[in-house]
């Protein structure tokens, strides 16, 4: 089955750390761009990153820029987001989503919660 | 790039012609997608290239428009498309419109 599964969200505390990890299964996951969308409770859906099917591209929306890191592990087919520095404002469900650049995301994950908050 | 879409918040029966308009700061080309949320759901994609379907949507969902101006139009409401609607900008720095809410009148 062709599907993304994202797992890591929890609830932190202000300025602590979480990883973000999505497996990808049946599709060659190298070949395609993915992302991380977040979307805090109640509101719209704001893209954070991307990365290259390679692993050599990397785009950050400003918001994250310096505190979040997209990569990958293609051959663990998984894609990850490390998150430092959290703040209040970075609550939200993320989720991992196939393809991008000038692509529609075709495929997404069930989301995962994350939750900064003392 | 900015997307604005409106309304933000639509009240339609079950039957009806409805139409969202996303409008672009600049001209961004056809380089836009649809997308449907519904509560506690993953978006899941309607429209690309801003007209074309996606396989498994219905026909009942259309797009047009290019360059700053678009719409997505549903022919006749069905209860199940009562849901928040969104455009997004297709690019490497990919850009969401605020949303649309759908509600049953």
């Amino acid at each position: 089955e062709v599907q993304l599964v994202e797992s890591g969200g929890g609830l932190v505390r202000p300025g602590e750390s979480l990883s973000l990890s999505c497996a990808a299964s049946g599709f060659a996951f190298s070949d395609y761009h993915m992302n991380w969308v977040r979307q805090a409770p109640g509101k719209g859906l704001e893209w954070v990153s991307s990365i290259s099917g390679s692993g050599t591209y990397i785009y950050e929306a400003d918001s994250v820029k310096g505190r979040f890191t997209i990569s990958r592990d293609n051959a663990k087919n998984s894609l990850f987001l490390h998150m430092n520095s959290l703040r209040a404002e970075d609550t939200a469900v993320y989720y991992c989503a196939r393809v991008g650049g000038y692509q529609p995301f075709d495929l997404w994950g069930q989301g995962t919660l994350v939750t900064v908050s003392s | 790039i900015q997307l604005t879409q409106s309304p933000s918040f639509l009240s339609a029966s079950v039957g009806d012609r409805v139409t969202i308009t996303c409008r672009a700061s600049q001209g961004i080309s056809s380089y836009l997608a649809w997308y449907q949320q519904k509560p506690g759901k993953a978006p899941n994609l309607l429209i690309y290239a801003a007209s074309t379907l996606q396989s498994g949507v219905p026909s009942r969902f259309s797009g047009s428009g290019s360059g700053t101006e678009f719409t997505l139009t549903i022919s006749s409401l069905q209860p199940e498309d009562f849901a928040t609607y969104y455009c997004q900008h297709l690019n490497f720095y990919a850009t969401f419109g605020q949303g649309t809410r759908l509600e049953i009148k």
